[in-house]
């Protein structure tokens, strides 16, 4: 079974901090990495989608990058601001397969 | 982006009814949809996929007459609960799939979800 696990499951910190996420998956015939984002009350919206080893992603200030060979991604936010208060899911399938999700990571940004 | 939309976003009924779940993709065609239900401090976990014109496929422990899944057309799929019970009680979520062009072909749209809670 595919198991998805993300950490921290959440963190507080300060407007213009930076801080990073952490999602592991099983590497054995990896297909897809997704990132979302999720605010309460709307839909996930979708960040990145990483295919390939080494795969590195940036929009504004997140950014994300991909080690399929040992299984984990990283989601980094620089200069957080409380707009970047949301819950960030990660997901992972094999080839024909559905996406997995993780428990996913809250981030709280005070101003 | 690609936007899908769910309607209701929460509904309370009692025990023993049935609800409909509506999951729209409103700006491109999407052949596949999928069902998520999310319970408390879980992560989204997957109850079906749904293809256009044809039967759903079910994960293993979600039983298909108690969840009824219709993808009549390339922008609507439906998601019944029958005979629902407390215990049916979560957030219910849709997202669909864009194969318009190659490039999106990974990429999956969510909708907001749907709170239901069975009295």
């Amino acid at each position: 079974i595919l198991n998805v696990e993300q950490s921290p499951q959440s963190l507080h910190v300060q407007e213009g901090d930076s801080t990073n996420f952490t999602c592991s998956f099983p590497s054995s015939n990896f297909y897809a990495l997704h990132w979302y984002r999720w605010e309460t009350a709307k839909s996930p919206e979708a960040l990145f989608v990483m295919t390939l080893n080494g795969d590195e992603k940036k929009k504004g200030r997140i950014s994300a990058t991909l080690n399929t060979k040992e299984g984990y991604s990283y989601l980094y936010i620089k200069g957080s601001q409380p707009e970047d208060s949301a819950t960030y899911l990660c997901a992972s399938n094999q080839a024909g397969t559905a996406l997995i999700f993780g428990k996913g990571t809250t981030l709280s940004v005070s101003s | 982006g690609a936007v899908v939309s769910q309607h209701p976003s929460w509904v309370i009924c009692k025990s023993g009814t049935s609800v409909k779940i509506e999951c729209r993709s409103l700006d491109f065609q999407a052949t596949t949809m999928f069902w998520y239900r999310q319970f408390p401090k879980q992560s989204l976990m997957l109850m079906a996929t749904s293809n256009e014109g044809s039967k759903a496929t079910y994960e293993q422990g979600v039983e298909k007459d108690k969840f009824l899944i219709n993808h009549a057309s390339l922008t609507l799929s439906t998601l019944t609960v029958t005979s629902a019970h407390p215990e049916d009680s979560s957030f219910y979520i849709c997202s669909a799939r864009d194969f318009g062009t190659s490039s999106s072909s990974y990429e999956q749209y969510f909708g907001p979800g749907t709170r239901l809670t069975v009295t």
